[in-house]
């Protein structure tokens, strides 16, 4: 596998389910993100992980819990959705951006996520 | 605060026309990236084109090339010769310099008419 890789690729879940997005990349980045994309609005960045550290929550809900066990894997744990949360939800990570190295951001595919 | 903002929500161009998508941003940082990226329908979000403030040299990437003004703070995008497979949502992003966060555009949905 290469680059940025995202399971599952759909997902429907009802209300009361629990369930987890995966999202693994083989690209020795230090900063993974979880991004939020529903048609006709803008990309909304949830969370950002710096070596394995939270450094951004976007005024997230509770019951999207994220979970970055090591630089290369990246999980959003979903429980109790809202029919809002359907959308497509993007993983990406990103480099130091220091000069001479990689500094743009590449994305996996996404998630899409229905709630019925 | 960095904001992007892309003023087109849709465009549209003739098929091995010219096209070229708007960008402007808010900064006080002097050293940061900038990237437009494209979005084909249920397709990976792939970088187009990218470039760094400090060099004044406009990026260039085969049919793609930017405009890169930055004391207006604009970095529009041009795409030649425009091909069916061009049609897609582009993105336009800002990061900071040495600092892992992005910011990105509404997005410009791109048509191309055969």
């Amino acid at each position: 596998e290469t680059g940025v890789t995202q399971t599952p690729r759909h997902l429907v879940m009802g209300m009361t389910n629990k369930k987890s997005l995966k999202c693994e990349q083989h690209l020795g980045h230090n900063a993974m993100y979880w991004y939020k994309q529903s048609a006709k609005k803008p990309l909304e960045l949830m969370f950002v992980y710096n070596f394995k550290e939270q450094t951004e929550n976007n005024s997230v809900p509770s019951r999207f819990s994220p979970e970055c066990p090591n630089s290369s894997h990246l999980f959003l744990h979903l429980h109790t959705l809202q029919p809002e949360d359907s959308a497509l939800y993007l993983c990406a990570s990103s480099s130091g951006g220091e000069r001479g190295s990689s500094y743009e951001q590449y994305f996996g595919p996404g998630t899409r996520l229905t709630v019925t | 605060a960095q904001t992007v903002t892309q003023s087109q929500p849709e465009m549209s161009v003739q098929e091995a026309e010219t096209v070229t998508l708007s960008c402007t941003y808010d900064t006080s940082e002097s050293d940061y990236y900038l990237f437009w990226y494209k979005q084909p329908p249920s397709r990976q979000m792939i970088l187009v084109i990218r470039q760094e403030a400090y060099k004044q040299q406009n990026a260039t990437e085969n049919r793609f090339s930017v405009n890169f003004q930055k004391a207006a703070k604009s970095f529009s995008l041009k795409i030649s010769d425009s091909q069916l497979g061009d049609a897609a949502m582009y993105f336009c992003a800002y990061r900071p310099y040495n600092f892992n966060k992005f910011y990105f555009g509404s997005g410009t949905k791109l048509n191309v008419k055969p």
